[in-house]
C-alpha cells in the first residue's frame, strides 16, 4: 500500500499558487519524497524531490515539515498546463531496489 | 537529459497473440527499470523491477509467464504480453533510473488494446 495520503481533487485559479498537501507520518528518516505528475494519457513527469531541507527548482518548490510527517507541493503561477494528477510518493526500499509506489494522488483542475 | 523512450505508443492486437513493448534510457545507463500498468481511472500499478543482466522481480499477483520482462542491457527493457485477452488491455509505462539519487524518469506509455 501506498505511505502518503492525498486529497482527491483540487482547483485552482489560472495564476494563483497551488499549493497540494500530502501526509506521509509513517516516513523513516532515509527515506525521499517525490512529486511526479502525470497529465491525462501520458507517463507521469517528475517535479521535485526532497529528503528534509525545503527545495526549489524552476517547476516548483517541496515544503517539507520539520518532523517529516507532510509536505506541501506549491506551483507558484498556475497555467491550464499544470491540470493534472499529482502524486507524492515515498521511495521504498533498499539502495537497490528502490522502487516508486503510487498512491490515488491528487486530481488538479486549474480553471481560467 | 534523462529521456526514456518507450515504444510503441499504442497497439492493437488479436486475443491469444503476443506483444512485446520497448523502453529506452537515450542518454543515460539505467541500472534498473521498472513496468507499471495503469486501467482508466486509475493509479499506476507496479508491475516488476528489472535490473540489467538478472531476472526480473515481480509485484505479488503478476503473473511472470504471462509479463515477460528482458533487460538485456543498460539501455533496454522489453515487456512482452503474452496471449493476450482482453482483460491485458491497458496503459503500460516503463520508468528507468541510473541509481535511486537520480530520479526516475517516465517513458511516454503504451496503449494496448486487445480484441
Amino acid at each position: 500500500d501506498a505511505k502518503t495520503t492525498q486529497p482527491t481533487s483540487m482547483d485552482c485559479a489560472e495564476g494563483r499558487a497551488a499549493n497540494l498537501p500530502c501526509n506521509h507520518s509513517t516516513i523513516s528518516g532515509n527515506e525521499y519524497v517525490y512529486w511526479y505528475r502525470q497529465i491525462h494519457s501520458q507517463g507521469p513527469q517528475y517535479i521535485i524531490h526532497g529528503l528534509k531541507n525545503n527545495e526549489t527548482n524552476e517547476m516548483a518548490s517541496l515544503i517539507i515539515t520539520e518532523d517529516r510527517k507532510s509536505s506541501t507541493l506549491i506551483l507558484p503561477h498556475a497555467t491550464l498546463r499544470d491540470t493534472a494528477v499529482y502524486y507524492c510518493i515515498v521511495r521504498l526500499g533498499s539502495y537497490n531496489t528502490d522502487k516508486l509506489i503510487f498512491g490515488t494522488g491528487t486530481r488538479l483542475q486549474v480553471f481560467p | 537529459g534523462a529521456v526514456v523512450s518507450q515504444h510503441p505508443s499504442r497497439v492493437i492486437c488479436k486475443s491469444g497473440t503476443s506483444v512485446k513493448i520497448e523502453c529506452r534510457s537515450l542518454d543515460f545507463q539505467a541500472t534498473t527499470m521498472f513496468w507499471y500498468r495503469q486501467f482508466p481511472k486509475q493509479s499506476l500499478m507496479l508491475m516488476a523491477t528489472s535490473n540489467e543482466g538478472s531476472k526480473a522481480t515481480y509485484e505479488q499477483g503478476v503473473e511472470k509467464d504471462k509479463f515477460l520482462i528482458n533487460h538485456a542491457s543498460l539501455t533496454l527493457s522489453t515487456l512482452t504480453v503474452t496471449s493476450a485477452h482482453p482483460e491485458d488491455s491497458s496503459f503500460y509505462i516503463c520508468s528507468a533510473t541510473r541509481g535511486p539519487y537520480y530520479g526516475y524518469t517516465f517513458g511516454s506509455g503504451t496503449r494496448l488494446t486487445v480484441v
